[in-house]
């Protein structure tokens, strides 16, 4: 299996721009989620998906952020418009089941906001 | 609330050296599962291992082994003689019953010297 693939890897943009970031979940995998990692807060979970159905988003910034999943092999995480503190890392990650089942990690993207 | 605790933010060692990462957790649930996940500098992060918490017996892979104590909510993880391959931050996380997602420990971040 090819594993939970995220693009782009690197991303630079400037402040106010939109900002996509992409994530192909493993094939089979019910979950879906995203986090955001900074030296400040660690890694945050931002949102997470069970059967492409949005499942708690609580921990989504602000309105700016949104994040879709219209099928079982395809996720987005949007940032519009972007901001300099935006600038993290953000990964995704499946896993097959619920409680107790391992998540996978994608690369990250790594995000700069001038 | 903090349910991951891993105490030591940096560990610095010289190789073949021994290192012990802690990880203190919190929880009420009876079922619960704890995992290591190794961030080296490229950035991935990945699994390493899942305990359940019915499962107290001590677990060793190669290098590696991990040390669950119930009676003190630790989840320990020793690398016996250390390389500098080991550098790398090093997270903890539970996964409890009644919730999807993990909560992540801060890290620690081991250096392991030539």
């Amino acid at each position: 299996d090819a594993g939970v693939i995220q693009s782009p890897r690197h991303e630079v943009t400037e402040m106010g721009q939109e900002v996509t970031l992409r994530c192909k979940p493993i094939s089979g995998h019910d979950y879906l989620f995203w986090y955001r990692q900074t030296m400040m807060r660690g890694l945050e979970l931002l949102i997470y998906f069970n059967n492409n159905v949005p499942i708690d988003d609580s921990g989504m910034p602000e309105d700016r952020f949104s994040a879709k999943m219209p099928n079982a092999s395809f996720s987005t995480l949007k940032i519009q418009p972007s901001e300099p503190r935006d600038s993290a890392v953000y990964f995704c990650a499946s896993s097959p089941r619920r409680l107790g089942e391992t998540q996978y990690f994608g690369p990250g993207t790594r995000l700069l906001v001038l | 609330a903090q349910k991951v605790t891993q105490a030591q933010t940096e560990i610095s060692v010289v190789e073949k050296e021994d290192v012990t990462l802690d990880c203190v957790y919190e929880t009420r649930d009876t079922t619960y599962y704890l995992f290591w996940y190794k961030q080296p500098p490229s950035g991935e992060l990945v699994f390493l291992i899942r305990r359940n918490s019915f499962d107290e017996q001590n677990e060793i892979s190669g290098r590696y082994s991990w040390n669950f104590q119930k009676s003190t909510s630790s989840f320990n993880f020793t690398i016996t003689a250390s390389q500098v391959v080991d550098s790398a931050v090093y997270f903890c996380a539970l996964s409890e019953a009644g919730y999807d997602d993990m909560r992540f420990g801060a890290g620690t971040r081991l250096t392991v010297k030539p």
